[in-house]
């Protein structure tokens, strides 16, 4: 079975775009979860999405946006990036055994 | 509000040596705990998790960690490790009654030494 799916896998963007990460999570899971890696610390809570509805958000500006698909994909959207969100993002999909699995990540840079 | 302390950014051992990853936890409801394991540019993958009943969890590759409530800590250990094992290590912790929020841990990294 496929794992946990982001695409892309690596992201350069200049100050002030925008960005649009994608996920796929594992047939059958109805949650996926956003976090935020920078180097050298550990992943941080942006989103969490269940049957399509947010049941939780972490301590982001509203620059970072997300929703979730009738399939269950999602995606992630930064608004006016600054050069702190560069870091890894990563998704993470599970179906209520409170284990998640996480996809590979979005390296992002923004220069 | 959850918090996860893992006191040692960096652990290096031999090979065949034993190991503990300390972590210690805040809460003030129930929690599950989790260790997680990533290696260079990879996402993260479970190692072991406790949910509920014995508080000692094994994962098939030879570590094991503790959940021990009084002392609100869940550390890792291996009786001997292997280079494979060289990864950066996190334990993370979520709410019994949410929806699957994990605060995680800075991290430790293990570098097995040949």
């Amino acid at each position: 079975d496929a794992g946990v799916t982001q695409s892309p896998t690596h992201l350069i963007k200049t100050r002030g775009q925008h960005v649009t990460l994608r996920c796929s999570p594992i047939s059958g899971h109805k949650s996926v979860s956003w976090y935020q890696q920078v180097l050298g610390q550990g992943p941080q809570f942006i989103f969490q999405y269940y049957e399509k509805e947010e049941r939780g958000r972490g301590n982001f500006p509203d620059r970072f946006s997300a929703r979730q698909f009738p399939n269950y994909s999602s995606e992630l959207n930064v608004n006016a990036l600054l050069l702190g969100d560069s870091a890894l993002y990563l998704c993470a999909s599970g179906w209520g055994s409170y284990e998640q699995y996480f996809g590979p990540g979005t390296r992002l840079t923004v220069t | 509000a959850q918090s996860v302390t893992q006191l040692d950014s960096q652990v290096p051992v031999f090979e065949e040596a034993p190991v503990e990853l300390r972590c210690n936890y805040s809460s003030s409801v129930s929690v599950y705990l989790f260790w997680y394991v990533q290696y260079p540019n990879q996402g993260l993958q479970l190692l072991l998790k406790y949910l509920s009943g014995s508080t000692l969890v094994e994962s098939i590759n030879g570590f094991e960690a503790e959940f021990n409530k009084s002392q609100t800590s869940f550390h890792l250990r291996k009786p001997s490790v292997h280079i494979s094992d060289t990864a950066e290590y996190f334990c993370a912790v979520s709410d019994s009654g949410g929806y699957q929020k994990v605060t995680f841990g800075t991290g430790t990294k293990l570098q097995v030494i040949p």
